[in-house]
């Protein structure tokens, strides 16, 4: 199984709500991301988890919260998001955080209204 | 600081026709290079990947590249594309457990 899954597909979510991204991978993938792509744009990167701990934080503003509750699953949690926050979040992960080959998700397309 | 361009951001061929992407990056020792394929609303697919030994690389789709130091280039090649090559390219380079991406590269094809 080399598949990164991410619910929901489509999240349509205002400025008030709380809500969460789930991504699993089931690899044995120690190391996981979490990746923000605007229109057009390449992906950018948010955070890395490595072996279950938050690793690199890309100074993402603390209304997106990432939790990472085993190996196999990553969560983002949004709160208050602004319009500005709509955009593909992709999963992915790898072998270690050292490795090279990162395999993405489908993402979720996340709309903020 | 690392960086990947690629100086093409849209590229039109018609089907049939043989592709080449640029990419060219910025590293001080010997990078990892990555070409990976968005289609519209989707994830991203790893294409193939340059880590040492033999210059060409072969990967999916009938794709290939090639690394050339001395130009610091990693380009992608396809000698015949078919319409469902439509998508977005994007070559990166691994950095201390990151991977930085180019601003990509939009390929349309004609029938």
């Amino acid at each position: 199984d080399t598949e990164v899954t991410q619910t929901p597909k489509h999240l349509v979510m205002g400025m008030t709500n709380k809500k969460s991204l789930k991504c699993e991978q089931h690899m044995g993938h120690r190391a996981m991301y979490w990746y923000k792509q605007k229109a057009k744009k390449p992906p950018e990167l948010m955070f890395v988890y490595s072996y279950e701990k938050l690793s690199i934080n890309e100074s993402v503003p603390s209304r997106f919260s990432p939790e990472c509750p085993n190996s196999s699953l990553l969560n983002l949690h949004l709160h208050a998001l602004q319009p500005e926050d709509s955009a593909l979040y992709l999963c992915a992960s790898s072998h270690t955080s050292s490795s090279y080959e990162q395999y993405f998700g489908p993402g979720t397309r996340l709309t903020v209204t | 600081a690392q960086s990947v361009t690629q100086p093409d951001i849209h590229i039109t061929v018609s089907e049939g026709a043989s592709l080449e992407l640029r990419c060219n990056y910025s590293y001080g020792a010997t990078p990892y290079l990555f070409w990976y394929v968005q289609s519209p609303g989707q994830g991203l697919q790893l294409l193939l990947k340059y880590f040492s030994g033999d210059t060409l690389v072969q990967g999916i789709k009938g794709f290939e590249a090639e690394f050339k130091r001395s130009q610091s280039s990693f380009n992608l090649r396809k000698p015949s594309v078919h319409w469902s090559d439509a998508a977005e390219y994007f070559c990166a380079v691994h950095n201390t457990d990151k991977l930085i991406f180019g601003t990509g590269t939009r390929l349309q094809v004609f029938p």
